[in-house]
């Protein structure tokens, strides 16, 4: 089984500031790893995933996550926000093997002030 | 192209009625999901469904709850004699094809129906 932490449940941050938004997860078996996004009243967008490889990935928004299997963390970051970046961002897990069912973190809202 | 539709958006229901949501998939997957975001946490894994069959109901409350996804048509999620604590945002997701050994295959989402009981 696997379960996803999400330490934060609210990131509060300036314009132009970096930012950092933590996810550990625990898994029995390898896994693929996942950011989403999701503005108010909306779906969920995919940011990035981890499927192998670099360990450094690169998404949209100029967003980017490195796995670190040792400390198994996913931690989701960007070097400069916006104000449209103000959001809730869910990291999430899908094990290999078992791969029907995405299992979500309790998410983090990123509030990005002027 | 077409993404994942989910009607309605948002639909509001008395304590004991019926709440039907549906959810068509991408052209061309084959295979849905069906996920429940209670207020304030994330989202959590109830169904996933191929054309005509459930693959794995895991996640799904045992009483009230059902889905389906028919030959022709969109993948229903059905709930029955709502309770206030069936107030969520339920997600649909649909993917090319299902999970298949170490293959990853993208689970897409559509808007989600926001469900109210009153």
């Amino acid at each position: 089984a696997q379960s996803v932490t999400q330490l934060d449940s609210q990131v509060p941050v300036f314009e132009e500031a970096p930012v950092e938004l933590r996810c550990n997860y625990s898994s029995s078996v390898s896994v693929y790893l996942f950011w989403y996004v999701q503005y108010p009243n909306q779906g969920l967008q995919l940011l990035l995933k981890y499927l192998s490889g670099s360990t450094l990935v690169k998404g949209i928004n100029g967003f980017e996550a490195e796995f670190n299997k040792s400390q198994t963390s996913f931690h989701l970051r960007k070097p400069s926000v916006h104000i449209s970046d103000t959001a809730e961002y869910f990291c999430a897990v899908l094990g290999h093997y078992n791969t029907d069912k995405l299992i979500f973190g309790t998410g983090t809202r990123l509030q990005v002030f002027p | 192209n077409a993404g994942v539709m989910q009607n309605p958006r948002h639909l509001v229901r008395r304590r004991g009625q019926e709440a039907r949501l549906r959810c068509s998939p991408m052209k061309g997957h084959s295979h849905v999901y069906w996920y429940r975001q209670l207020p304030e946490e994330g989202l959590k894994f109830m169904v996933y469904l191929q054309k005509e069959n459930i693959i794995d109901e895991s996640g799904m409350p045992k009483e009230r709850f059902s889905a389906e996804f028919p030959k022709e048509g969109p993948s229903i999620l059905r709930i029955q004699q709502v309770v206030r604590g069936d107030s969520a945002a339920y997600f649909c997701a649909s993917s090319f094809r299902g999970p298949s050994g170490a293959n990853y295959n993208e689970q897409f989402f559509g808007p989600g129906t926001r469900l109210t009981v009153l």
